[in-house]
């Protein structure tokens, strides 16, 4: 069965800092990745996606995450923080067969950002 | 943003009542899904559904029920309420299934439960 791990559950970083949020997968194959954000009071919003081709991927807002294959790991990344990114950040999995719906998010990392 | 209301957005209900919370999309997508989101299990799916009168169960359906009589509403009821259902409740649509790459989910603002 696919799973997701985010194994930070809290993180604060100072505006203007950079920021990595991880995510680990568990799947027999490369799936299709996904991170969302929800702000708060707020539904998920989709901030980026990863299917194949270049491991580095652009989403919205300035965030990028890089597909590293070996270390099943698809962290989430952001130059420089802003004050309105605090949030809490989703991953998510897929599988690229089998039917579309079995999407898996795991439990969220809160972010927290420090003026 | 997709057009997808919840309603209501707060409600407070006591145990043993029932309670049907309301998902309404304008976008004509075809699947439309129930989430529930509690600290530290992150998002689960309750129900979804795959077109009008079609639907399934996820991973933590017991308790639930849904329908689906027309594309734009998914009804979502508990039919005797208990605290343990006191969560955060999710509504979201897809055009293709929610591991569509794509088509993801668009999501409604929540429905913030709770049950005394």
């Amino acid at each position: 069965a696919q799973s997701v791990t985010q194994p930070d559950i809290h993180i604060t970083v100072s505006e203007g800092a950079s920021l990595e949020l991880r995510c680990n997968y568990s799947y027999g194959a490369t799936p299709y990745l996904f991170w969302y954000v929800q702000s708060p009071g707020q539904g998920l919003q989709l901030l980026l996606k990863y299917f194949s081709g270049d491991t580095l991927v652009q989403g919205i807002k300035g965030f990028e995450a890089e597909f590293k294959r070996s270390q099943s790991s698809f962290n989430l990344r952001k130059p420089s923080v802003h004050w309105s990114d605090a949030a809490e950040y989703f991953c998510a999995v897929a599988p690229l067969t089998g039917g579309g719906n079995k999407l898996t998010f795991g439990t969220g990392t809160q972010l927290k950002v420090e003026l | 943003d997709a057009g997808i209301t919840q309603s209501p957005r707060h409600k407070v209900t006591e145990t043993g009542t029932p309670v049907t919370l309301r998902c309404h999309q304008t976008e004509n997508h075809r699947y439309m899904y129930w989430y529930r989101q509690d600290p530290g299990h992150g998002l689960r799916l309750i129900h979804y559904s795959y077109g009008v009168k079609d639907t399934d169960k996820g991973e933590v359906s017991d308790g639930y029920s849904v329908s689906r009589s027309k594309t734009e509403d998914f009804l979502l009821t508990l039919e005797s309420a208990t605290s343990s259902q006191t969560s955060v409740y999710f509504c979201a649509i897809s055009e293709e299934g929610m591991s569509s790459y794509n088509s993801p989910l668009h999501f409604g603002n929540g429905t913030r439960l709770t049950v005394t």
